[in-house]
């Protein structure tokens, strides 16, 4: 079955401290990942992507992912954190669906970001 | 959000009532999507659309339809509501979701649903 697991449901730093939120995923393809920001009562925003190109993806706002495929990883991280950082963040695969793909979202991580 | 936008933001209504959302694109992507947020289940795909009067039921559609008369609009309609449809409902639009493509989705900025 195709799956995404986060394996935290909350997260909380210190700003300028590191950041690392934890994705894994089960997928019978080559999926491809993504990392969503929900900042309160905001929608969703598109952070960085994972195509079957680079490993190591760049996004928006200082984040980066590392597509491991050995350990079914998708993991976030940002070297340091700010308090605009606080949010809601999902890991999502998409995965083949007939002719179709579909969206497979997990429960998402709480960041919390302490002065 | 640029190119996709919601109606209403906000409703309350009343049990047994229906109630249409509104998602309207100018992007003029050929799919979209109707999902609702609800605490401890994420985000869950409710209907969505891959083309004009093309439509398909995702994992939570039961006591909802949708309709698609134009490619610029997705319409979702709740029959008759009930309190255990009050959430918040978010529309998505993307370019393709062919076999071998795989872009992101860009989402409205969501409806907060209260069924009393």
């Amino acid at each position: 079955a195709q799956s995404v697991t986060q394996l935290d449901s909350h997260v909380s730093v210190s700003e300028g401290t590191p950041v690392l939120l934890r994705c894994n995923y089960s997928s019978s393809y080559s999926p491809s990942l993504f990392w969503y920001v929900q900042h309160p009562n905001k929608g969703l925003q598109l952070l960085l992507k994972y195509t079957s190109a680079a490993t190591l993806v760049k996004g928006i706002n200082g984040f980066e992912a590392e597509f491991k495929k050995s350990e079914t990883s998708f993991h976030l991280t940002k070297p340091s954190a700010h308090m605009s950082d606080a949010a809601e963040y999902f890991c999502v695969v998409s995965v083949r669906a007939g002719n179709n793909r579909k969206l497979i979202w997990g429960l998402g991580t709480s960041l919390a970001v302490n002065p | 959000d640029a190119g996709i936008t919601q109606s209403p933001r906000h409703k309350v209504t009343e049990t047994g009532t229906p109630v249409t959302l509104r998602c309207h694109q100018t992007e003029n992507h050929r799919y979209m999507y109707w999902y609702r947020q609800d605490p401890g289940h994420g985000l869950r795909l409710i209907h969505y659309s891959y083309g004009v009067k093309d439509t398909d039921k995702g994992e939570v559609s039961d006591g909802y339809s949708v309709s698609r008369s134009k490619t610029e609009d997705f319409l979702l309609t709740l029959e008759s509501a009930t309190s255990s449809q009050t959430s918040v409902y978010f529309c998505a639009i993307s370019e393709s979701t062919g076999a071998t493509s795989s872009g992101g989705y860009t989402f409205g900025s969501g409806t907060r649903l209260t069924v009393v």
